[in-house]
């Protein structure tokens, strides 16, 4: 039973266009939400993150939106690089879990063409 | 600045063999995560800790898989008797956050365990 889904294993879109990637989740307890970027042979790296209190997080071209009552969440990326070619991946911790130990959805990978 | 180190980069090994894992968190950092993550799968939680204190080892697949953060610093993770259903990336990262505060981990290229 995955409580991260991310339902698209690939996206692609052309340099310049918006990129939105989805996020749903399962688990009611859940209450803290991070993007993370992986590229090739790196571990992922930290993008933005959202805590539930909020509906909205922006930082220059990520934007992450929250939706609690549907349990979704998207990333978007406006406008997309060639450079966000990458892996992304959705995480969410639980309120009463350690240091915010994380659970990972599968991941979607960009192709951003130029 | 120096970032979450992982060694080796690429292990392979037979069947049956026993393997160490070293981590190398961000000086300063109170926890450690250790992932797996499967070719085409996120990253799937093994084991936490605080310090050298191992609070949670819920993740660990079998009792062949044991985790060490002796100082609270360096952590490995040692596959004993490995399957080939172990062959993964493993993956180690580090936060400040500890206890109930949540914040971003910084994770380490990785381990990618061959197990022929």
């Amino acid at each position: 039973d995955q409580q991260v889904k991310q339902n698209s294993p690939s996206l692609s879109v052309q340099e310049g266009r918006i990129s939105i990637l989805n996020c749903d989740y399962t688990n009611s307890m859940f209450d803290y939400f991070l993007w993370y970027k992986k590229y090739p042979a790196e571990g992922p790296t930290f993008l933005i993150s959202i805590s539930s209190i909020k509906d909205k997080n922006e930082d220059g071209r990520f934007t992450v939106f929250l939706n609690k009552s549907a349990k979704h969440l998207s990333l978007h990326i406006v406008p997309s690089q060639p450079g966000d070619s990458a892996v992304y991946f959705c995480a969410a911790s639980a309120y009463n879990t350690n240091a915010g130990k994380s659970t990972f959805g599968d991941g979607t990978t960009l192709t951003v063409k130029p | 600045g120096a970032g979450v180190s992982q060694s080796p980069r690429y292990k392979v090994a037979k069947r049956g063999q026993d393997v160490a894992l070293r981590c190398d968190p961000i000086s300063g950092h109170v926890s450690l995560f250790w992932y797996q993550q499967a070719l085409g799968q996120g990253p799937e939680f093994l084991t936490y800790f605080q310090n050298e204190a191992q609070l949670d080892k819920s993740g660990l697949p079998s009792d062949r898989f044991f985790a060490e953060r002796p100082e609270g610093s360096v952590s490995t993770l040692k596959i004993q008797r490995t399957q080939q259903e172990d062959s993964a990336v493993y993956l180690c990262a580090s936060s400040l956050a500890a206890g109930l505060l949540r914040g971003e981990q910084f994770f380490g290229p990785g381990t990618r365990l061959t197990v022929l």
